[in-house]
C-alpha cells in the first residue's frame, strides 16, 4: 500500500514569505506527526493530531508555525514570515494509534531553503 | 525529561565486519527505544523497538538491539556489514505520554568500505 507522501519535496521561497507544506499519511492512521530536521540533526517533534484535533503543538518554535488537519487525513504547515532560520527538512509521520509503543511511519520530507 | 545520545557522529566499518552503533538513554521510568534507518532521499524507517518484552531485540536487514537497563544502553548491532547498510541511523525514546513523539538521537552515519 501506500505510504506517507510529502508534498512538494523541495521549497525554496524568500525571506518573509508564507509557505505551506503538505502531508498524506497512510490511510487509516489516525495519529499524524510533523517533525523538523535540521542539518547535522535528529529530527525534532513539532505537533502531533490525534484525528482532526492539535492534541500537542509543544514543539512548534513559535507563533508563525500553523498546521491543520480538517478532515482528519491530510494535513498541512503553515510557516508565516519565513526566516532563514527556518530551513530544514520537516518530516512528516503517521501511525495507527498513537500509543508509545505504535510505530510511527515516516514520509520522505519537504526540504525546505529560505533564502 | 527523556533523551537519547548517539555516540559518535561517523562510524566506518569494512564490508564483513562488525556494525556496533551505541546509543545511550536518559529517563525516570521505563524507557521504550526505536532504531530508524535514513537511506538518501527516503523517509525514516523503523528498524526495531524496544517495548519492555524480550531485552535482545531483532529487527529487518539483520540488526538487533540488546536493552541493557545497567548501562543505559540500547546499542545497534550487525555481525557482519552489507554495502547496503551505508545509511544514517537514530536511536529516539518514546515520551510515553498519550502522543507517542518521538524524542530523536543526532543520529549516526554509517560508512561502509569496500
Amino acid at each position: 500500500g501506500a505510504g506517507v507522501s510529502q508534498t512538494p519535496s523541495n521549497k525554496v521561497t524568500e525571506k518573509g514569505k508564507y509557505v505551506e507544506l503538505r502531508c498524506d499519511p497512510i490511510s487509516g492512521h489516525t495519529a499524524l506527526y510533523w517533525y523538523r530536521q535540521s542539518l547535522g540533526q535528529g529530527p525534532e517533534f513539532l505537533i502531533y493530531f490525534q484525528g482532526t484535533g492539535a492534541a500537542d503543538d509543544s514543539g512548534l518554535p513559535n507563533d508563525r508555525f500553523f498546521a491543520v488537519r480538517p478532515e482528519g487525513s491530510v494535513s498541512t504547515l503553515k510557516i508565516q514570515r519565513t526566516e532563514r532560520g527556518d530551513s530544514a527538512v520537516y518530516l512528516c509521520a503517521s501511525s495507527f494509534d498513537s500509543g508509545p509503543t505504535d510505530t510511527q511511519y515516516f514520509g520522505p520530507g519537504t526540504r525546505l531553503t529560505v533564502l | 525529561a527523556q533523551s537519547v545520545t548517539q555516540l559518535g557522529s561517523h562510524v566506518s566499518v569494512s564490508e564483513g565486519a562488525l556494525v556496533l552503533l551505541r546509543c545511550n538513554y536518559s529517563s525516570s521510568v521505563p524507557p521504550y527505544l526505536f532504531w530508524y534507518v535514513q537511506y538518501p532521499n527516503q523517509g525514516l524507517q523503523l528498524l526495531l523497538k524496544y517495548t519492555s518484552a524480550a531485552t535482545l531485540v531483532k529487527g529487518i536487514n539483520g540488526f538487533e538491539a540488546e536493552f541493557k537497563k545497567s548501562e543505559t544502553s540500547f546499542h545497534l548491532t550487525k555481525p557482519s556489514a552489507h554495502m547496503s547498510d551505508a545509511a544514517e541511523y537514530f536511536c529516539a525514546v518514546s515520551d510515553r505520554s498519550n502522543t507517542g513523539k518521538l524524542i530523536f538521537g543526532q543520529g549516526t552515519t554509517l560508512q561502509v568500505k569496500p
